[in-house]
């Protein structure tokens, strides 16, 4: 079955660095990915939507400086987190659509990243 | 806008009970639902999904969920919950079309006893 793989799945870091996280499909290309962010006992949030060779669209209230997006290739895409605060800690989880035996396009998640920003 | 709502934020059952994990959602036009569990940790894993045809669709792990038009309900069962079952459970309701944006509910956390 298709597969995703999130990297890393955790990461620590201090107030102020930036931290990238990967996002890969390993057996199916996929021209967009999600980006979720979860919050401590809370449903996921769609952040943006990653696009191979374009501009990632963001969700209202996202800041685009701060989350960095790069769809690089058919089967990578990358979220950086510049300049991390503690308020950036959370779980970081990216989905891609890879079309399931019925032609529809089904959400499959990455494992996340939990990010802590000290 | 689509949204989804999941009554029950924490339910907890006996090893062996039923279980019915409740979703009801708003979708202008015909609905693409989905069941994700998430162990705690980690990502989220497909349960099962409606897209069309017969309202009663089966998943994985002994789970199955029925679509209900006229309540708006596409809710989650299973006849005998295993230990292995406690984890938190996401409703979604997507709309097709190319890569579909899915709305998740806030998610019912599962705590089973012996």
């Amino acid at each position: 079955g298709a597969v995703v793989s999130q990297h890393p799945s955790r990461v620590i870091c201090k107030s102020g660095t930036s931290v990238k996280i990967e996002c890969r499909s390993l057996d199916f290309q996929a021209t967009t990915m999600f980006w979720y962010r979860q919050f401590p006992k809370q449903s996921l949030m769609l952040m943006a939507t990653s696009n191979e060779g374009s501009k990632a669209t963001y969700e209202q209230g996202v800041e685009k400086d701060k989350f960095l997006i790069n769809h690089a290739s058919l089967t990578l895409s990358t979220l950086t987190v510049t300049s991390a605060h503690p308020e950036d800690s959370s779980f970081y989880i990216c989905s891609a659509p890879p079309r399931d035996s019925s032609g529809a396009n089904v959400l499959t998640f990455g494992a996340g990243s939990r990010l802590t920003v000290l | 806008a689509q949204s989804v709502t999941q009554p029950d934020i924490h339910i907890t059952v006996s090893e062996g009970a039923s279980l019915e994990l409740r979703c009801n959602y708003s979708y202008g036009a015909t609905p693409y639902l989905f069941w994700y569990v998430q162990s705690p940790g980690q990502g989220l894993q497909l349960l099962l999904k409606y897209f069309s045809g017969d309202t009663l669709v089966q998943g994985i792990k002994g789970f199955e969920a029925e679509f209900k038009r006229s309540q708006s309900s596409f809710n989650l069962r299973k006849p005998s919950v295993h230990w292995s079952d406690a984890a938190e459970y996401f409703c979604a309701v997507g709309a097709w079309g190319g890569y579909q944006k899915v709305t998740f509910g806030i998610g019912t956390k599962l705590q089973v006893i012996p």
